[in-house]
């Protein structure tokens, strides 16, 4: 069965920083291209961005609000996606979601159960 | 950018009715388009990729078409669990991006 749990959550000041986890189990995780997305309250889906696998030359991809603030990494051997968020602002408070894209890019078959991140003073 | 541009933002309807969602992508995305069903306080749930093939365990009421820039998704029968909101998504360029969202009331 696959299973994808996100941690690392919670309330940041802004400016400030957190880094998200995500354990992957089920599927051979180092041959996924994995994503993170997002939505704030009451909002809807914004993409973060995603990492390839190595064998598709782990490349990242970012959104635009994110890109030089946020960096997707993964380790292999622990079946683990990570987020490090910096210079966080409040308008990336949102519950973010870690994604498996399976088949293809874009189908994002499997979804962890999301882990909301409140940036507030 | 593509930007994808979703129609209506509410549909308010009835168990058995049709439903008929819009999305529109700014540029040509050949078929990288698929479609989410979001219920409150869940993850989306995958039902159609390359706009019109069903994922596996979904029910042969939903059904997708287009190509190229418009793409439309339909409930044949709304049955009560198919109240939700449902998101396009392209895949053809970075970003990716999603539709608005459609959300389905009684």
């Amino acid at each position: 069965e696959v299973q994808l749990v996100e941690s690392g959550g919670g309330l940041v000041k802004p400016g400030g920083s957190l880094r998200l986890s995500c354990a992957a189990s089920g599927f051979t995780f180092s041959h996924a291209w994995m994503s993170w997305v997002r939505q704030a309250p009451g909002e809807g889906l914004e993409w973060v961005g995603r990492i390839k696998s190595k064998s598709s030359g782990e490349t990242k991809e970012y959104s635009a609000p994110v890109k030089d603030r946020f960096t997707i990494s993964r380790d292999d051997s622990k079946n683990t996606l990570y987020l490090q968020m910096n210079s966080l602002k409040t308008e990336d408070t949102a519950v973010y979601y870690c994604t498996w894209e399976n088949p293809r890019p874009g189908e994002f078959d499997y979804w962890g159960q999301g882990i909301l991140v409140t940036v507030s003073s | 950018d593509i930007q994808m541009t979703q129609s209506p933002s509410f549909v308010s309807a009835s168990v058995g009715d049709r439903v008929t969602i819009t999305c529109r992508a700014s540029q040509g995305i050949s078929n990288w388009l698929t479609w989410y069903q979001q219920k409150p306080g869940k993850a989306p749930k995958l039902l159609i990729s390359a706009a019109s093939n069903l994922r596996s365990g979904v029910p042969s009421r939903f059904s997708g078409s287009g190509s190229g820039t418009d793409f439309t998704l339909t409930i044949s029968c709304l049955q009560p669990e198919d109240f939700a909101t449902y998101y396009c998504l392209q895949a053809n360029g970075l970003p990716l991006s999603f539709g608005g969202g459609t959300k389905v009331e009684i």
